[in-house]
């Protein structure tokens, strides 16, 4: 069984600085993809970013960049410039590719702070 | 293109009563995935429906829960029977077909409460 692990249950930034959050995750096969999911407090779902895992690049979305580690089983998130709408909670999620079923960790409370 | 809806957002149940979830997915979407996220914890997969059929529905606990995604209408999550345990929030998913949760959106979840 896939399990993903977020070490981080809490974290603060100052606004317009960086911050990283932690994620590792376990599995044997070779084919997946990994998320980052933000839940601001309306409790929305939103993805975030997307790595696969047969590519070396890292994902890039504007702010948001990931350090994808496949060795190392690790999948950071970095906020660059951070802003006060960035204040939630940030999920890693895991799927096998051709699976459907998403394993989430247990999340990352970010607070940025004005 | 509307996004993935679910009501109620909120649902309050006493022990015992019938809590009923209502998914409609996206426009075009034809798979439909429901989790629950528990306080304090990261979605936890229960089911995934296709019209008209459930594919896998390993997450479910065996007892009190059900679920459906009628030919026509919403995908329905029903729990008999409630009790306090069944307290969180039910978020429902939903993709076009053959890309699976590459390209998944959530909807707002259903929070329900048991009193």
């Amino acid at each position: 069984a896939q399990t993903v692990t977020q070490s981080q249950p809490e974290m603060s930034v100052q606004e317009a600085e960086t911050v990283t959050l932690s994620c590792t995750y376990d599995t044997s096969e070779s084919n997946y993809y990994l998320f980052w999911y933000k839940q601001p407090p309306s409790r929305q779902m939103i993805l975030v970013i997307r790595q696969e895992a047969y590519k070396q690049q890292n994902a890039t979305e504007n702010r948001f960049s990931v350090n994808f580690q496949k060795a190392a089983k690790s999948f950071s998130l970095k906020i660059s410039d951070s802003q006060l709408g960035d204040t939630a909670m940030y999920f890693c999620a895991f799927i096998l590719y051709g699976s459907y079923q998403l394993t989430f960790g247990k999340g990352t409370k970010l607070s940025v702070i004005p | 293109n509307a996004g993935v809806m679910q009501n109620p957002r909120h649902l309050v149940r006493r022990r015992g009563q019938e809590a009923r979830l209502r998914c409609s997915p996206m426009k075009g979407h034809s798979h439909v995935y429901w989790y629950r996220q528990l306080p304090e914890e990261g979605l936890k997969f229960m089911v995934y429906l296709q019209k008209e059929n459930i594919i896998d529905e390993s997450g479910m606990p065996k007892e009190r829960f059900s679920a459906e995604f009628p030919k026509e209408g919403p995908s329905i999550l029903r729990i008999q029977q409630v009790v306090r345990g069944d307290s969180a929030a039910y978020f429902c998913a939903s993709s076009p077909p053959r890309q699976g949760h590459t390209e998944a959106f959530f909807g707002q979840g259903t929070r329900l409460t048991v009193v």
